[in-house]
């Protein structure tokens, strides 16, 4: 089966270290989106790609964060320097951009569960 | 701000009966998707429905949309503990030109066997 794949599973990190987590797209699929879920927030949307140009990432703490595209098979999302309000699961979906707007499936990986001590 | 917020938070129900959850959204869309969520797994889609659409069913799941009063909700018959999880609805940025999906606040469902 076809599946959005993330590294790592889980991190612990001390405060102030960089954290870069990574994500593989369902191949074919043009739009990538990095969300982060805490239990006070929910699920915010941080940043997302079509054809791997950011489209958005109004929802990205710019101080810290940076997220990229290098090519259509790796996601990026670094941390730098990581805090402990960063602890939290962040999660790259993706799908077909042309078709979401009117309706069509995003497909999430399993998380990359954070720990900043 | 979130686009979606569920109703209830929070509900436990014994195995067999229905659940009913409920989304409310804030902007004009042309699809709603409903997204269920295992404990510690990433989201999984369970059924779009689109704003010409008043119902649709999908197996033990039904889901209504009632675009006048921009809500959604989402019905699972004969619960089953395997049910267990949290469930999101999910609409698409009433921004033209962009294609971001926003989620709800989620409603943590349980199970009891």
């Amino acid at each position: 089966d076809a599946r959005v794949t993330q590294t790592p599973r889980h991190k612990v990190t001390e405060m102030g270290q960089e954290v870069t987590m990574r994500c593989q797209p369902i191949l074919g699929h043009n739009t990538v989106f990095w969300y982060r879920q805490t239990m006070m927030q929910g699920l915010e949307l941080l940043a997302y790609f079509r054809n791997r140009a950011p489209l958005d990432d109004s929802g990205m703490p710019k101080d810290r964060f940076s997220a990229e595209m290098p090519d259509a098979t790796l996601a990026t999302l670094k941390i730098q320097p990581s805090e402990p309000r960063d602890s939290a699961v962040y999660f790259c979906a993706s799908g077909l951009g042309d078709r979401l707007f009117s309706g069509n499936t995003i497909y999430f990986g399993e998380g990359s569960w954070l720990t900043v001590v | 701000s979130q686009q979606g917020e569920e109703d209830p938070q929070a509900l436990s129900i014994q195995e067999g009966e229905n659940a009913t959850m409920n989304c409310s959204y804030k902007t004009s869309i042309n699809n709603l998707q409903w997204y269920r969520q295992n404990s510690g797994r990433g989201l999984v889609h369970l059924i779009l429905i689109r704003s010409n659409e008043r119902e649709k069913h999908s197996g033990r799941l039904r889901v209504t949309l009632d675009t006048s009063k921009k809500s959604s909700s989402l019905l699972i018959t004969a619960s089953r503990a395997a049910d267990t999880a949290s469930y999101f609805c999910a609409t698409p940025a009433a921004t033209s030109g962009t294609y971001k999906y926003i989620f709800g606040t989620g409603t943590r469902l349980k199970v009891l066997a």
